[in-house]
């Protein structure tokens, strides 16, 4: 079973700033998939950015990046130009490159993002 | 755009009763998924479906939960003798392949009383 550990519960940074969020998972699995969702207070999960196992070159998504480190099991969102309306909760997820059967997401435990005027 | 739709947006229950729960996936999407969020935790993996039939369960997924695809574009979940503990966000996604981007709805909120 594959397990996603974010560190930060809560971090809070002013407007325009960059921010850079945690996240490692354990996995014995050589491909996969790995996510940012940005739920914001509607509570609906939108997905932010997505990386493949197999890709050495980082996601990017205009302000959103990525620092992927598949030997350290290192997946890190960093929001660049921060605005207020990226304030939400944050989740790392985990998808294994299934065989046919539709593998679900295994999520972190999330980290609040507050941007502050 | 197309977008997963759920119904209702919250549902209260007494404790020990049925509910089921609706959500409509992206008309060209196959696999279909369920989520649970406990209020402050993280969301949790219940159930995926492909073809008409069950494709991955967590172990939360037990006797007391079921889903069904009663016709073309719904896409149900059913949970019997409903506890306490149940009270929890559920989310719908679908994705239009098994390695594709989930898309997910806005939730229902369970209120189990």
């Amino acid at each position: 079973a594959q397990t996603v550990t974010q560190s930060q519960p809560e971090m809070s940074v002013q407007e325009a700033e960059t921010v850079t969020l945690s996240c490692t998972y354990d996995t014995s699995e050589s491909n996969y998939y790995l996510f940012w969702y940005k739920q914001p207070p509607s509570r609906q999960m939108i997905l932010v950015i997505r990386q493949e196992a197999y890709k050495q070159q980082n996601a990017t998504e205009n302000r959103f990046s990525v620092n992927f480190q598949k030997a350290a099991k290192s997946f890190s969102l960093k929001i660049s130009d921060s605005q207020l309306g990226d304030t939400a909760m944050y989740f790392c997820a985990f998808m294994k490159h299934g065989t046919g059967g539709a593998d679900g997401l295994t999520f972190g435990k999330g980290t609040h993002l507050i941007i502050q005027p | 755009e197309p977008e997963v739709t759920q119904t209702p947006s919250h549902q209260v229950t007494q404790m020990g009763q049925e509910v089921i729960l609706r959500c409509v996936p992206i008309s060209n999407h196959l696999y279909f998924y369920w989520y649970r969020q406990i209020l402050g935790q993280k969301v949790e993996f219940l159930v995926s479906f492909y073809n008409n039939e069950i494709s991955e369960k967590s172990e939360i997924f037990d006797d007391q939960f079921s889903v069904e695809r009663p016709d073309g574009s719904n896409f149900t979940l059913k949970i019997r003798s409903t506890k306490l503990e149940d009270s929890a966000m559920y989310f719908c996604a679908s994705s239009e392949g098994v390695q594709g981007e989930a898309f997910f709805g806005q939730g229902t909120r369970l209120t189990v009383v």
